[in-house]
């Protein structure tokens, strides 16, 4: 079974442009998370889709911040324009489970760079 | 609000000795579960274990157990028998309603030789 892919691994950007990050989630998971992880902290929820319904973005810097989740498969997190603190990890994660346990299954991340 | 408290920013084991990472957590909810991953520096989340808060018996999978202290709201993960490939960050997390888990600062672990 194929994990979940993101791409770009990296991404190295000046601040005021704009970025995507694209996520493929396991197959037939119907839940799809984006984290931010800024170095040194744990990850934190920008936004969880039920298919391609948004269940959570209370988190979300919505003024610079979009995502979408397209025919409840694939999905992009966009930021525009990018400032100096959007440095980080950007982590796509896919569950499937309807039971309580709701484990998580995470990409290898993005990594980017703002400067 | 749900808060999740790893106070030891580093810790040191010998290889092949067993190790003991801190978790605390805050929560009113009556049913929760509580999370361990680990994170290589290639960066993935690896999932490690898992605890309900209505299990009645502290959640083991391989080397890795959780010593689950309802009481006093912590869930310590232990890995027993160290190896160097053990070395990572650790965190542990809650999981909320609706499924999104609030994660605690990590816990960076380096195993020696």
């Amino acid at each position: 079974e194929a994990g979940v892919a993101q791409s770009p691994r990296y991404k190295i950007i000046e601040k005021r442009q704009s970025v995507a990050f694209w996520c493929n989630p396991i197959s037939g998971h119907a839940t799809l998370y984006w984290y931010q992880q800024i170095l040194g902290q744990g990850p934190k929820l920008l936004i969880q889709f039920q298919n391609n319904g948004v269940v959570d973005d209370s988190q979300l810097p919505k003024d610079r911040f979009s995502a979408e989740r397209l025919k409840g498969v694939d999905s992009t997190l966009k930021i525009q324009p990018a400032k100096l603190e959007d440095s980080a990890v950007y982590l796509c994660a896919s569950s499937s489970r309807t039971v309580f346990i709701y484990e998580q299954y995470f990409g290898p991340g993005t990594r980017l760079t703002v400067t | 609000a749900q808060k999740i408290t790893q106070t030891q920013p580093g810790m040191f084991v010998q290889e092949k000795e067993a190790v003991t990472l801190d978790c605390t957590y805050d929560t009113s909810d009556p049913s929760y579960g509580l999370f361990w991953y680990k994170q290589p520096s290639s960066g993935e989340m690896i999932f490690l274990i898992y605890q309900g808060s209505y299990d009645q018996q502290n959640a083991t999978e391989g080397r890795y157990s959780l010593n689950f202290q309802k009481a006093r709201k912590s869930a310590n993960l232990v890995i027993s028998a160290s190896q160097l490939g053990d070395s990572a960050m650790y965190f542990c997390a809650m999981r909320e309603e609706g499924g999104k888990l609030i994660f605690g600062q990590g816990t960076e672990l380096s195993v020696k030789p």
